[in-house]
């Protein structure tokens, strides 16, 4: 069966310190990855996809990055945080199988409430 | 540009009355439309899912239409109770550079009345 990990739950960190969050996925292969944004009491935004290593693509301009060093792992990073980086951040994960249109149901991480201080 | 629209942003309903939460959207090569439903500090689930090739889904107290031509679907809860208090959102693959995304909705936050 399949998993998704996300860590870690919480996390505080100062204004200007860099991020790294981990998203790693469980028996797949060639999964598409999402990171989402979730204010409080709001909708999830999508800010970065893939549907491959090397294919990435950012969705609205912020002071976030991705990257995909393997198959089943995306990595959200930031080099210096800001206050409006605050939130609830949330992997998630589907397949696209090539050729039958056919999306699948997106999992999602436990999600890591990020607060930058 | 491309996105998901969802109405409305809260929603009251009685305990017992049902619940219609209404979404468009903009790309006309959109095939599939799940719903998701979060509660509190808790990852979102999906609850019922329907694919361009279907008007109508159902599974016991909720139900999904879709109009295609309207770009719209619904989400229909009947028979609302307590424990259906959660933020419910909707989604939609659009395509993008890369292939298919899903965007999801504002979210609805429906508060059942007991």
């Amino acid at each position: 069966s399949q998993t998704i990990h996300q860590w870690p739950a919480t996390l505080v960190q100062p204004v200007g310190s860099p991020l790294s969050l981990e998203c790693t996925v469980e028996g797949t292969s060639n999964p598409n990855l999402y990171w989402y944004r979730q204010a409080a009491g709001r909708g999830l935004q999508l800010l970065f996809y893939s549907v491959g290593i090397g294919q990435i693509s950012s969705e609205v301009p912020q002071n976030l990055s991705a990257s995909r060093p393997q198959d089943r792992q995306f990595i959200l990073s930031s080099k210096k945080l800001l206050l409006s980086d605050s939130g609830f951040y949330l992997c998630a994960w589907n397949r696209s199988p090539y050729g039958t249109g056919r999306d699948t149901e997106a999992f999602f991480g436990q999600g890591t409430r990020l607060t930058v201080v | 540009g491309e996105n998901v629209e969802q109405h409305p942003s809260t929603l009251s309903v009685q305990e017992g009355d049902s619940a219609v939460i209404k979404c468009t959207y903009s790309d006309s090569a959109s095939n599939y439309f799940p719903w998701y439903k979060q509660e509190l500090g808790k990852r979102p689930q999906l609850i019922i899912d329907i694919r361009s090739n279907v008007g109508e889904k159902k599974d016991q107290r909720i139900a999904v239409t879709l109009n295609k031509t309207a770009k719209h679907f619904s989400l229909h809860i009947t028979e609302t109770q307590p424990e259906d208090s959660a933020v419910y959102f909707c989604a939609a693959t659009l395509q993008g550079g890369y292939g298919n995304k899903l965007v999801f909705g504002a979210g609805t936050i429906l508060r059942v009345k007991s």
